[in-house]
């Protein structure tokens, strides 16, 4: 089993239905991420949590909001969700260091219409 | 900010050449420059990390340079074959934020050709 685990892997919706992308891992790391992914223009960080009760916006966290349920599981929502969400979104974890290595998930392809 | 570039965004070689990826970056306060790939559809996979502190890093006939002064690293691999067709990112670990934000190249897409 994969130590970083996204559900769904993909998913189609339309604009302005609520999403939930979920996040759990096995690596017992503290520090969570989620990552969106557009072609062309790399990672761009939405939102990380160091941990239960660290919740922090990244560059582009307008649109979304995310709860961190636990130690392990990392949920990133789409409130009411839009076509330029249409993206492929990563969760990442790592050790409480500031020079740590990341382990990604395999990613969520979403697609709003 | 710190800005990464990667030049060029992608290339094809024929199998059994060395591959020379580049990534440049603006803010030479980093912990770390890792190198990433992924295939198509999948998440990334860590390659290698350098520290601020190390010019290189080698695993197996991966190996990563790491010129903070100039703000460059280089990923070569050698003998390249058609396995080694993927995207390859690189991140620059900033040490100027309090908690290390990585921040992401755009990638170089690699197709090596049987």
């Amino acid at each position: 089993d994969a130590d970083v685990t996204q559900t769904p892997r993909n998913r189609i919706t339309k604009t302005g239905k609520r999403i939930m992308l979920e996040c759990s891992q096995t690596k017992g790391h503290d520090r969570m991420y989620w990552y969106r992914q557009d072609p062309g223009l790399g990672l761009q960080l939405i939102y990380y949590s160091f941990d239960v009760k660290d919740i922090n916006k990244g560059e582009i966290s307008d649109g979304y909001s995310v709860s961190r349920q636990a130690q392990a599981k990392f949920s990133l929502s789409l409130e009411s969700a839009i076509p330029n969400q249409t993206a492929l979104y990563f969760c990442a974890t790592s050790e409480s260091s500031n020079t740590g290595e990341l382990f990604f998930g395999e990613g969520s392809r979403l697609t709003v219409l | 900010k710190q800005e990464v570039t990667q030049i060029p965004a992608a290339l094809s070689v024929p199998e059994g050449e060395n591959l020379v990826l580049n990534c440049s970056f603006t803010d030479s306060a980093i912990y770390n420059l890792q190198w990433f790939r992924q295939d198509p559809g999948k998440g990334l996979t860590s390659l290698l990390l350098i520290q601020s502190s190390q010019r290189e890093q080698t695993s197996g006939r991966l190996n990563a340079s790491l010129d903070k002064s100039s703000g460059r690293s280089t990923l070569y691999i050698a003998a390249s074959q058609p396995g080694d067709s993927a995207t390859y990112l690189c991140a620059a670990q900033g040490a100027t934020d309090s908690w290390g934000k990585l921040q992401f190249g755009a990638g170089t897409q690699v197709v090596v050709t049987p």
